[in-house]
Order: structure tokens, then sequence, then C-alpha cells
């Protein structure tokens, strides 16, 4: 079946303190990797999309990589303002375009 | 502004009382999807559409219909809700290419009494 884990559900970091959040996933015949940010009471907001083993993106503090099991989110010298809950999705080919959501982990950044 | 719109955004109603949640999406997306997010289930996917009249069951169908009449909308319909329909509920959209991101709308939060 596939599934997706992250880790840890929760992180506390001090502001500067960087760490990384781990997803897990079995999906056979990835079509991409997702990771998303969402804020409390609001949509998921996308940020990176990886397709294959090896790929790493970059967005200002964030960088998204991928190997044939695991993904990382790399926060480099956090603020407080990356505090929120972030998503990892995989998308196989089955189930047109549908997506399997991790349960999330939820980062608190504090001064 | 590129944007998934949901309406209404917070409802509260009573068991078996028919509502409708409206999504509409203004990138001309193909695909278009609902999902539910309840604590420690995360995100599952209800129904999707990948295109006018073009609809299928996501993971968890029982007790919603949905139709697409018009490429921008997708509304989720309750005919008979229930308790274990109070959730948060987001409308998504991407390109129909798979391995497209998937763009959130804001949420409706949804308490059935």
């Amino acid at each position: 079946e596939d599934q997706v884990t992250q880790s840890p559900e929760a992180l506390r970091l001090q502001e500067g303190e960087s760490s990384s959040l781990n997803c897990s996933y079995t999906v056979s015949g990835l079509r991409g990797l997702f990771w998303y940010r969402q804020d409390p009471g609001k949509g998921p907001e996308f940020l990176f999309t990886l397709y294959s083993a090896g790929e790493e993106k970059e967005k200002e503090r964030l960088k998204a990589t991928l190997t044939k099991k695991e993904s990382f989110l790399h926060i480099t010298a956090p603020k407080p303002e990356d505090s929120a809950t972030y998503l990892c999705a995989a998308q196989g080919p089955g189930g047109y375009n549908k997506l399997i959501f991790g349960a999330g982990t939820r980062l608190a950044v504090h001064p | 502004e590129a944007q998934v719109t949901q309406n209404p955004r917070y409802l509260i109603t009573v068991t078996g009382k028919k509502l409708t949640v409206t999504c509409s999406q203004n990138m001309n997306h193909e695909y278009m999807s609902w999902y539910r997010q309840d604590p420690g289930l995360g995100l599952r996917q209800i129904y999707y559409s990948m295109n006018v009249e073009v609809t299928d069951k996501g993971d968890v169908p029982e007790g919603y219909k949905v139709s697409r009449k018009e490429k921008r909308n997708f509304p989720l319909i309750l005919e008979s809700p229930s308790p274990n329909q109070t959730s948060l509920y987001f409308c998504a959209s991407s390109l129909s290419r798979q391995g497209d991101p998937q763009y959130f709308g804001p949420g409706t939060r949804l308490l059935v009494l």
C-alpha cells in the first residue's frame, strides 16, 4: 500500500538553529514528491516538487532533497516566521494525480 | 491573482440538512480535487475531476457528491450531512499532467451538529 510517513511529528527550534524534516515514502513509480507549508487555519501552500532521486531545490532558507526512499526538508538558520506545519505528499501512477499526504511536521521556531 | 476560492469559509449545520460548498479557480486548470483534513489522519482525497463532466471517487467518497459542469467550478455537495463529516475541507486544482503541483483553496471548516 502506498504510504507517506513524516518525522518528527513536532519540532521546536531556536532561531538560527538549523535542522531537517524527514519524509519517508513507499510509492511505486513516483511521479512527484511535493512539499507544502500550512499555517493554522489556512490551505497548504506549495513549496517544491521533486521528481527524481538526487534532485535538490532551494527557496530562501529551505532546501528539499530526494532519494529513492526519502525526502528531506532542510531549514537553515530558521526564523520565527518559518513556524508552520510542513506537509509532504507523494504522487504515484495510480489514482489519477492523487496525492498521498503524510501527517505533517509542526515546526515552532522561537526567538 | 491566480487563486482557488471556497465558500463558505465556516459553516455550522444540523444533521440531514443538505449543503453545498463551492470551489472556483481562475487558472484554467483541468484537474480539481476535494480533500478533507482531520487531526491525526492528515489530508484525504474525497473526489476528483480530470475535466468538465469527468469525475471519480477518491479515498473517502461516502456521503459526498460532486459535479463539474464548468471548468472553473467544482462544488462539493453533502446531501444528508452527519456529525462524522465535521472536518476541514480543501479544494485544490492543477494542470492535468501528472507531477504538476496542486494549488489549494483557503479551506471550509464544517461543523455538523
